[in-house]
């Protein structure tokens, strides 16, 4: 089946050291974005890529990078992990224009 | 700053009542609307779009979609215990989704 994946879908990490996560999807959607997800709160858009084209939004820290070395997959790295980052990180896809379906997420705490 | 207001709840129905969940959003332009559920601890996955004012039905779903005034609702019939989750509208801008809250239902046997 076509589907978003995420990996691992829990991580642990000390406060201050980096982590990457990944996301890769078999539906060729052209549009790949990165969620913060906080309890209790709507999903936070970080960053989006369509194709190769990475847009930033305005309040995403510096803290946070991401990659998409093909089509099929996207990283998000934070360099240095803050208490206030502990989070559900969600992948979604999309074509342009289109439904966006999300992963499964990944559960990040910071200790 | 475009946005999408939900009221948090709890909204608590029985089973078999219908849950009436309601959005409204900003943007007058806005296009493109969306219902997510979201159970705890789980990503969203979609219930249903809806472009066009007026209804648009999916099993035991509705989505209601008035541009004039703004608003969006989604009505579920025969609510289920399953049913109890945090529903997500989102109003697409651009390549963007731009979310409310949410909305806790409840749905009590």
């Amino acid at each position: 089946d076509a589907m978003v994946i995420q990996n691992p879908r829990y991580q642990v990490t000390q406060f201050g050291k980096p982590v990457t996560l990944s996301c890769s999807q078999t539906l060729n959607h052209n549009v790949m974005y990165w969620y913060q997800q906080k309890s209790s709160q709507a999903p936070k858009l970080l960053f989006h890529y369509y194709d190769k084209d990475f847009n930033n939004e305005a309040d995403t820290p510096d803290n946070f990078q991401s990659r998409r070395p093909n089509t099929s997959f996207c990283f998000l790295d934070i360099r240095s992990p803050g208490l206030g980052d502990a989070a559900m990180y969600l992948c979604a896809t999309s074509k342009r224009d289109d439904t966006q379906y999300f992963g499964p997420g990944t559960r990040l705490t910071v200790l | 700053q475009k946005e999408v207001e939900q009221n948090s709840g709890p909204l608590s129905v029985p089973e078999g009542a219908i849950a009436s969940l309601n959005c409204t959003y900003s943007d007058r332009g806005s296009q493109s609307f969306f219902w997510y559920r979201q159970y705890s601890g789980k990503s969203p996955e979609l219930i249903m779009f809806i472009y066009s004012n007026g209804d648009k039905e999916d099993g035991r779903f509705t989505a209601q979609l008035n541009k004039a005034s703004q608003y969006v609702s989604l009505l579920i019939r025969d609510s289920q215990p399953s049913d109890s989750a945090t529903y997500l509208c989102a109003v697409k801008d651009t390549d963007k989704l731009i979310f409310g809250t949410g909305t806790r239902l409840q749905v009590f046997p």
